[in-house]
């Protein structure tokens, strides 16, 4: 059975822009979790869907924002880049019950500069 | 809100050695899981072990197992024999059991160097 799948694993961008982030999650998996990883602030929950709702979000700004699609591949999005949004974001897959085991793909390193 | 804490911001270990990780965390819940993931260089985070707070009895898998303790908000990880592959940065994660949603509560994690 295949992980789960992070598109691009490295992506280069300039203040200003925005970028879309995919995961594809491990087949069967209807919930999927993103996290922001920063030497300085370690890892941070950004939002989680299920079903293509979001059920859960963490404390980012609206600039930071996301989807599911009816095939349960997710989709993240990050608008009007900052310095500070450079990362490493991960996302992980799960059945959707609640404390069950999340299964991490590789993540996409972002770069803002 | 609940607090994860890892003290240790490095060990090193050689191999074939033991190598005991420390973490514990702050919380007024109840019914909690509490996980140890491990980040290697390819920056996949791998479960390593989870344990259930309402379980007394320590989760082990092969080489690796922890010591719970729920009164004193503890949760160490051991590694035993250790190998070159252990190499990694190890982060301690809690979860409460209602309205947690895929969100887990991390620790700055704690890199171990496994050592020939």
């Amino acid at each position: 059975k295949a992980g789960v799948t992070q598109t691009p694993r490295y992506l280069i961008k300039t203040r200003g822009q925005q970028v879309t982030l995919s995961c594809s999650p491990i087949s069967g998996h209807r919930s999927v979790s993103w996290y922001q990883q920063t030497p300085g602030q370690g890892l941070q929950f950004l939002f989680e869907y299920f079903s293509e709702t979001q059920r859960n979000k963490g404390n980012f700004p609206g600039r930071f924002s996301g989807r599911q699609f009816s095939n349960s591949r997710s989709e993240m999005n990050v608008s009007t880049l900052e310095l500070g949004d450079s990362a490493l974001y991960l996302c992980a897959s799960s059945l959707g019950q609640a404390t069950e085991k999340l299964f991490f793909g590789s993540g996409t390193q972002l770069s803002v500069l | 809100a609940q607090t994860v804490t890892q003290s240790q911001p490095e060990m090193s270990v050689q191999e074939a050695e033991t190598v005991t990780l420390s973490c514990t965390y702050d919380t007024s819940e109840n019914n909690y899981y509490l996980f140890w993931y491990k980040q290697p260089p390819s920056r996949q985070m791998i479960l390593v072990i989870r344990q259930e707070a309402y379980k007394q009895q320590n989760a082990t898998e092969n080489r690796f197992s922890v010591n719970f303790q729920k009164a004193a908000k503890s949760f160490s990880l051991k590694i035993s024999d250790s190998q070159l592959g252990d190499t990694a940065m190890y982060f301690c994660a809690f979860m409460p059991t209602t309205d947690s949603w895929g969100k887990l509560q991390f620790g700055a994690g704690t890199q171990v160097v496994v050592t020939p």
